[in-house]
């Protein structure tokens, strides 16, 4: 049983476009993130949500835009992609907010824009 | 602002030697301290986790952290390395700030462990 789950693995796309990322867990978490791990592989947060409410939200353009219909799931869509972008998305779990809890990380969702 | 330093892009280290991963912090407050490892194509998987205690803390596949507060560090170590061990270490820390705080991670650390 996956813990937590993305789709897609891999996703490729144009300049200009707009795209949707999922995430799932099914661990009962009340916390959820977005992840963004460049080229060099630096993993910087993106948001952070606790109960389907918005908690971080880091220097990230508004064309980001996660969404939580419920605390199991915590998406991200993309407008007008930029070659930027370009990165692997993990999604992440933890039990609470509270510093003291690991996190749980999905498999990543490989983005590239051409 | 928190942060984490993994001094060493990568650490090479023979099968059966033992091996450290080096990582040292800068918090404001107490520090809550992480270990991750990342197979290639996969995502973060949890080793262990430094709250408060002992400084010598335990987790997963035999990786063991030392939890040093004057030197501001926390390595990761192994007694006998294996080949699959080798993947990319990542060290991050979480300042204790309430509900709202976030996990900082190091740069990374690839491991190679060979025959």
């Amino acid at each position: 049983d996956t813990a937590v789950s993305q789709t897609p693995k891999y996703l490729v796309t144009q300049m200009g476009n707009d795209k949707s990322i999922k995430c799932e867990q099914n661990l009962g978490h009340d916390t959820m993130y977005w992840y963004k791990q460049d080229s060099k592989k630096f993993l910087k947060i993106m948001f952070s949500y606790n109960n389907k409410e918005l908690i971080i939200n880091e220097t990230v353009p508004n064309r980001f835009s996660p969404k939580s219909p419920d605390k199991a799931h915590l998406n991200l869509h993309i407008n007008s992609l930029e070659l930027g972008d370009s990165a692997v998305y993990f999604c992440a779990s933890s039990r609470t907010l509270l510093d003291r809890f690991q996190q749980y990380f999905g498999p990543g969702t490989r983005l590239t824009v051409t | 602002a928190q942060s984490v330093a993994q001094p060493e892009d990568q650490v090479n280290v023979a099968e059966g030697n033992p091996l450290t991963v080096k990582c040292t912090y800068s918090v404001s407050g107490n520090p809550y301290l992480f270990w991750y490892v990342q197979y290639p194509n996969r995502g973060l998987q949890f080793l262990l986790k430094y709250i408060t205690g002992d400084n010598l803390v335990k987790g997963s596949y035999g990786f063991e952290a030392e939890f040093n507060k004057s030197q501001t560090s926390f390595h990761l170590k192994k007694p006998s390395a294996l080949v699959s061990d080798s993947a990319l270490y990542f060290c991050a820390v979480r300042d204790e700030g309430g509900t709202a705080s976030k996990l900082t991670f190091g740069t990374g650390t690839r491991l190679q462990v060979t025959l």
